[in-house]
């Protein structure tokens, strides 16, 4: 059973516009998640985390939303630049346990 | 700081024999955690060490096998390889764990490729 689940494999964004990248988990003991980027032959990169206390945390162009009662984090990064093109992974960590990750969601921004 | 650095980063192997990954993590970091990465799947959770102690383990076979040294470095050991092991192994570290006090955030290697023949 997938614990955190990111069911877009890709998505294609053009660049200027807003890209939204989705997670959902299913484990209600969950309570801080993260958003990692990793670009080829790199190790991945810690993006932006949100608390559960919280529901929106903001760092520059990214901003994570967080919806509790959904089980549901969003990623949306405003404008895309070129440079955004990685694999973006989303993980869940409850408190004092491991984290848990996504399949990932590859972001293609066209110039 | 230097970032956290793992040994060797490219390593050819054949079936049935054992390997022994490393990884140095960011100074002052003391929680060391290991991930598997295969082609189109996530980061699959091996373990995690902290002050030298196994504090979380994954779904994975007792072939895989880890350690923590005093100075926080950490090795993965993996015995009677399997074709099945090929994958990007990457080791992260962090300054706590849970509910020491630390963050949750991890910060990676560049992973060890490991090929199975």
């Amino acid at each position: 059973d997938q614990q955190v689940k990111q069911n877009s494999p890709s998505l294609s964004v053009q660049e200027g516009r807003i890209s939204i990248l989705n997670c959902d988990y299913t484990n209600s003991m969950f309570d801080y998640f993260l958003w990692y980027k990793k670009y080829p032959a790199e190790g991945p990169t810690f993006l932006i985390s949100i608390s559960s206390i919280k529901d929106k945390n903001e760092d520059g162009r990214f901003t994570v939303f967080l919806n509790k009662s959904a089980k549901h984090l969003s990623l949306h990064i405003v404008p895309s630049q070129p440079g955004d093109s990685a694999v973006y992974f989303c993980a869940a960590t409850p408190n004092a346990g491991k984290s848990t990750f996504g399949d990932g969601t590859t972001l293609t921004v066209k110039p | 700081k230097a970032g956290v650095t793992q040994t060797p980063r490219y390593l050819i192997k054949t079936r049935g024999q054992q390997v022994t990954l490393s990884c140095s993590p960011i100074s002052g970091h003391r929680s060391v955690s290991w991930y598997q990465q295969t082609p189109g799947q996530g980061l699959q959770f091996l373990f995690e060490y902290f002050s030298e102690t196994q504090r979380n383990k994954g779904n994975f076979p007792g072939r895989f096998s880890g350690r923590q040294f005093s100075n926080s470095r950490s090795e993965m050991n993996v015995s009677t390889l399997e074709l099945g092991d090929s994958a990007l192994y990457l080791c992260a570290s962090s300054l706590g764990f849970g509910a020491s006090g630390g963050t949750y955030e991890q910060y990676f290697g560049p992973g060890t490729r490991l090929t199975v023949t």
